[in-house]
């Protein structure tokens, strides 16, 4: 299994415009995550996905945040517009059916917006 | 609701020394505990895992973690470490229920030749 696949693996952008991180799951997982990290904030869960559906967003910073899942081996975090404190590194994660099972982290995408 | 503290930052340790790692739960249910390990510039990996049984748990690269449940921690350990070692650890748990894991601050490990 190639493992959670993520691209880009860096974005470089500037402030205003729209980002789009990509995430392909691990197959059979029915659990998809959204990280971000910063040195500041350390990691930081965004938002969650159970088969296909959101399950918490509650730690999504803003409006200008959103993430969808239109099926089950792909999902998109959108950032519009886009501004400088939004550069940090966003991992996906996907696990599968049972809370014991660990989750399987994708190598992040680094985003920088000037 | 389940919080996990590590309460080191950072933890310099020369090569071929002991290092422990600390790590401590709150949760109201049973719960699952994980550690990870980050490597520079790379993703979050699998060091270990306790979910039933013994509570010694042993990982890869010689690591293991012992679960106490009347002190609420699960401290990893290894007792030589290499300057591979030099990483990021997080501490995360879980109760199962939805999936969620709850990870700690992370704990920067330097090995000093």
């Amino acid at each position: 299994d190639a493992g959670v696949i993520q691209s880009p693996r860096h974005e470089v952008t500037e402030m205003g415009q729209e980002v789009t991180l990509r995430c392909k799951p691990i197959s059979g997982h029915d659990y998809l995550f959204w990280y971000r990290q910063t040195m500041m904030r350390g990691l930081e869960l965004l938002i969650y996905f159970n088969n296909n559906v959101p399950i918490d967003d509650s730690g999504m910073p803003e409006d200008r945040f959103s993430a969808k899942m239109p099926n089950a081996s792909f999902s998109t975090l959108k950032i519009q517009p886009s501004e400088p404190r939004d550069s940090a590194v966003y991992f996906c994660a996907s696990s599968g059916t049972s809370g014991r099972n660990e989750q399987f982290f994708g190598p992040g995408t680094r985003l920088t917006v000037l | 609701a389940q919080s996990v503290t590590q309460l080191d930052s950072q933890v310099p340790v020369f090569e071929e020394a002991p290092v422990e790692l600390r790590c401590n739960y709150s949760s109201s249910v049973s719960v699952y505990l994980f550690w990870y390990v980050q490597y520079p510039n790379q993703g979050l990996q699998l060091l270990l895992k306790y979910l039933s049984g013994s509570t010694l748990v042993k990982g890869i690269n010689g690591f293991e973690a012992e679960f106490n449940k009347s002190q609420t921690s699960f401290h990893l350990r290894k007792p030589s470490v290499h300057i591979s070692d030099t990483a990021e650890y997080f501490c995360a748990v879980t109760s199962g229920a939805g999936n969620q894991f709850y990870f700690g601050t992370g704990t920067s490990l330097t090995v000093i030749p």
